[in-house]
């Protein structure tokens, strides 16, 4: 099992401003997943990152607006750029094991 | 990845079974049926996976017919802490490296 911690589990965002999330995983893992989750709606994959290359991201999702660090096996982030209300959502970092995937609790975003 | 229908919402009264149908018409020779929940303000959380036949584990079971184009999840007498989303997820043998894809999913709610 993996267990994953994300900080900061809300915030509350003035358009234009960034936000960077982190993860942190109790073991090394290979592949880092970030998802977003509108309200009311599913889980939508936003970019891969992979320790040592660049993230690749999911049609919709660009470098520029979500940039991702991945500067080790533990630990990745996530950054939310020039921020609008629209980004208002929950992010989610999940890692993959060899039967299931894990998720961290989700940071919820809100931006006024 | 087989693209999953199921539906958007289901009620049930506490102490029920509850059944929730998953279609996946396009299911591949090497995909494996994985089943996730998703309380209020926390990640999705790994239920039950299955190939074929039936899978029981201390939470549900999973009966999945020979042509294994649909898949069913059985929650045996639920309670109202089982008021959650349910996504059905189809792929390879667990997550791996390969990202989950998901669904709408099913909101269960379950009413005392």
């Amino acid at each position: 099992s993996a267990v994953i911690s994300q900080k900061p589990s809300r915030d509350i965002c003035q358009r234009g401003t960034s936000l960077t999330i982190q993860c942190q995983v109790d073991s090394q893992v290979t592949m880092m997943f970030w998802y977003r989750q509108q309200p009311g709606q599913s889980l939508t994959l936003i970019a891969t990152a992979n320790q040592g290359s660049e993230a690749t991201y999911e049609s919709g999702f660009v470098i520029d607006k979500f940039p991702i660090s991945r500067p080790n096996l533990t630990f990745s982030t996530l950054t939310v750029s020039n921020m609008s209300p629209e980004d208002s959502s929950i992010y989610l970092c999940s890692v993959a094991a060899v039967t299931e995937a894990f998720f961290g609790q989700g940071t919820r975003l809100t931006v006024v | 990845l087989a693209k999953t229908t199921q539906p958007i919402s289901m009620d049930s009264y506490e102490g029920q079974e509850v059944n929730i149908t998953c279609s996946h018409n396009n299911i591949a020779t090497n995909d494996y049926i994985t089943w996730y929940q998703q309380f209020p303000s926390q990640g999705p959380r790994f239920i039950i996976q299955g190939y074929k036949t039936k899978v029981t584990n201390e939470v549900a079971s999973l009966f999945i017919p020979a042509d294994r184009k649909s898949s069913t999840l059985s929650l045996p007498r639920v309670s109202l802490s089982d008021t959650a989303v349910y996504y059905c997820l189809v792929g390879g043998n667990g997550a791996g490296n390969t990202p989950l894809v998901f669904g709408k999913g099913t909101r269960l709610s379950v009413i005392a």
